[in-house]
């Protein structure tokens, strides 16, 4: 069964801590991706990567860094939060020679304070 | 210019009844794919559907039925005999190639349906 488990649910920050989000599946897929959803807006990609060492910018990667050392783990870095970054942060991963159906995790609701 | 749109925040159907979910969709690529997701108050997303564009059929799995009109670009959801744990947030998603070559998903905004007795 395709698994992908982010390591909090919930999650409260201040403004300017540094937040890391971990990201891991144990499909061995090799795309990996983080979105952020807000109400009325959808889904939004802020960064993917498609292998080791590897990323590539979505729609909204401003305020945002990745990290990708190991296939299984992708991780979103918030190098100084901010209040606009209260959201919720799903992440997903992917198999490249198939349709490319995303499996995402339970998501993260991150409230900056 | 928005590349996916639904048209529709919110749907009340009975239980029981069938469902329209409308998804309209824009790309000048000839291969592209086309996604549902469902999203319970729980939180997770659920892969639903999933519909190529050279599939001559349109898909379907179990009571999810894809209604895609390729010249009018248009992939609707279709829910048979609803259910009160269909009641949830749905998501139509196009699979399109990013500026570096890989491939991404982009979101519609959403339709909430709310399945009533």
């Amino acid at each position: 069964d395709v698994k992908v488990t982010q390591s909090s649910r919930y999650l409260v920050k201040r403004t300017g801590e540094k937040v890391f989000l971990e990201c891991v599946q144990d499909m061995d897929h090799e795309n990996m991706f983080w979105y952020r959803q807000d109400p009325g807006l959808g889904l939004r990609l802020i960064y993917f990567s498609y292998d080791v060492k590897m990323k590539e910018k979505g729609d909204i990667p401003e305020g945002y860094s990745v990290s990708r050392e190991k296939k299984e783990r992708f991780s979103l870095i918030l190098e100084s939060a901010s209040t606009n970054q209260t959201s919720m942060y799903l992440c997903a991963s992917s198999l490249v020679r198939t349709q490319e159906t995303q499996y995402f995790g339970p998501g993260t609701r991150l409230l900056v304070l | 210019a928005q590349k996916i749109t639904q048209t529709q925040p919110g749907m009340f159907v009975q239980e029981k009844e069938a469902v329209t979910l409308d998804c309209t969709y824009d790309t000048s690529d000839q291969s592209y794919g086309l996604f549902w997701y469902k999203q319970p108050s729980s939180g997770e997303m659920i892969f639903l559907i999933y519909q190529g564009s050279y599939d001559e059929q349109n898909a379907t799995e179990g009571r999810y039925s894809l209604n895609f009109q390729k010249a009018r670009k248009s992939a609707n959801l279709v829910i048979s005999a609803s259910q009160l744990g269909d009641s949830a947030m749905y998501f139509c998603a196009m699979r399109e190639v990013s500026t570096g070559g890989g491939n991404k998903l982009t979101f519609g905004t959403g339709t909430q349906l709310k399945v009533e007795l």
